[in-house]
């Protein structure tokens, strides 16, 4: 089984500076079809997950542009250009490279 | 728009069995992979199962053997029907749609509200 490590699992963070999340994986997410699936969401309390990111940089409909993704193989990066109050909430990366799926353990963004 | 509708959700005791629903609407259901994820309180996410549209099933190995995903593209309905609960089954459990579409994107991006499953004596 695939397995995705986070870190930091906490990060406090500053109104307008950046920020960033990794999440590496103990194996290559690379498709049968040649993409790779890993995706970024992120959950503000009380509410379901919010998909932003998927295949590794993609942006999903309606997600401000402050919101990116990078990374290749089994290393993977969220960046939040300038964060904004409203960022604050739990970010998990998600592969969907296998039809057994998995989440990485989530990192709590704290203003 | 795009919606989804979990139900199903009690207060069970370990051992008993629930079958939760998700009804869809806003696209055409038979066409998507659909998922069940959960999160247990306080907890992160957890991926329970996936359906294809050609109704292949994938399990977490929590729930192998013991929770089934079936859909009803004749209802655009989602079920997991949830057998021999245990306590460290209790959750929220939403469902979710897949990305789709022309290339075949998988990564959930429609998402329920959720339901809640409590497993206690």
């Amino acid at each position: 089984d695939i397995v995705l490590t986070q870190t930091p699992l906490s990060s406090p963070v500053t109104l307008g500076q950046p920020a960033s999340i990794s999440c590496r994986s103990s194996q290559s997410l690379i498709h049968t079809d040649g993409n790779t699936y890993l995706s970024w969401f992120q959950q503000r309390p009380g509410q379901p997950p919010r998909l932003l990111i998927y295949k590794i940089s993609n942006r999903f409909s309606g997600v401000p542009d402050r919101f990116s993704g990078s990374g290749a193989g089994t290393e993977f990066t969220l960046t939040i250009n300038r964060v904004e109050a409203e960022d604050v909430g739990v970010y998990y990366c998600m592969h969907t490279a296998r039809m057994y799926r998995s989440f990485g353990q989530g990192t709590k963004l704290e203003i | 728009e795009v919606q989804l509708l979990e139900s199903g959700g009690d207060f069970v005791q370990p051992g008993e069995s629930l079958r939760l629903s998700c009804a869809a609407s806003g696209f055409t259901f038979s066409n998507y992979v659909m998922n069940w994820v959960r999160q247990a309180p306080g907890k992160g996410l957890e991926w329970v199962a996936t359906i294809s549209s050609a109704f292949h099933t994938y399990y977490a190995d929590s729930v192998k053997g013991r929770f089934t995903i079936s859909r009803d593209n004749s209802q655009n309905t989602l079920f997991l029907q949830m057998n021999s609960l245990r306590a460290e089954d209790t959750a929220l459990y939403f469902c979710a749609k897949d990305i789709g579409g022309p290339a075949g994107d998988l990564a959930p991006d429609y998402w329920g509200q959720g339901t809640l499953v409590t497993v206690s004596s």
